[in-house]
């Protein structure tokens, strides 16, 4: 079995702020782990994704996150927030072993302020 | 640029009315899948194809029937649905079957409004 938390459905920082958004998983296989990014009124995004190598993924529009297995965390960062960045983020996992089913998180709601 | 491609991108339909969603992809992706998502929830898996043949079936009910006619198309057809199945259906594919580090891309969405 696998799941995804996210803590905190609602995150605000203003402009040039650090963005830290949280994602903690659970799985009993080595995991595959996603961050997607939904504008409104619009489908989803990859933005990194962690399968094996390097536990610091680089991804699109200055994100990154850190696959920590000791913590079973894969939070989501991006040092200085721009008014672009403003969206629902989902975290996402799917397990080692042929699943081919993605469980998401609730999603967290990500706010700039000017 | 999704290279997943959903029509259309907007249906209103009648709970008598018979109807599909449409999906296309020319990745060469050779899993597809359709997915729900209500308003401020995360997507909910509905069906997974996999080398076009039904690989999971998530429960879903009978008014829903998904179709894989080839390698880059999947539909799903519509019929006697209720208000509580407007969302947003959105349609996804990945490179091959069951390795699952590969990632699913998404299309834009088709948004139903069923009254």
């Amino acid at each position: 079995a696998q799941s995804v938390t996210q803590l905190g459905s609602h995150v605000s920082v203003s402009e040039g702020a650090l963005v830290l958004l949280r994602c903690n998983y659970s799985s009993s296989v080595p995991p595959y782990l996603f961050w997607y990014v939904q504008y409104p009124n619009q489908g989803l995004q990859l933005l990194l994704k962690y399968t094996t190598g390097a536990t610091l993924v680089k991804g699109i529009n200055g994100f990154e996150a850190e696959f920590k297995k000791s913590e079973t965390s894969f939070h989501l960062t991006k040092p200085s927030a721009h008014m672009s960045d403003a969206a629902e983020y989902f975290c996402a996992v799917r397990t080692f072993f042929g699943n081919e089913k993605l469980t998401f998180g609730t999603g967290t709601r990500l706010t700039i302020i000017p | 640029d999704t290279e997943v491609t959903q029509t259309p991108k907007h249906l209103v339909m009648g709970m008598t009315n018979k109807k599909s969603l449409k999906c296309e992809q020319h990745m060469g992706h050779r899993a597809m899948y359709w997915y729900k998502q209500k308003a401020k929830k995360p997507p909910e898996l509905m069906f997974v194809y996999s080398y076009e043949k039904l690989s999971i079936n998530e429960s879903v009910p009978s008014r829903f029937s998904p179709e894989c006619p080839n390698s880059s198309l999947l539909n799903l057809h519509l019929h006697a649905l209720q208000p509580e199945d407007s969302a947003l259906y959105l349609c996804a594919s990945s490179q091959g079957g069951p390795s699952s580090g590969n990632t699913i891309y998404f299309g834009e969405g088709s948004w139903l409004t069923v009254v």
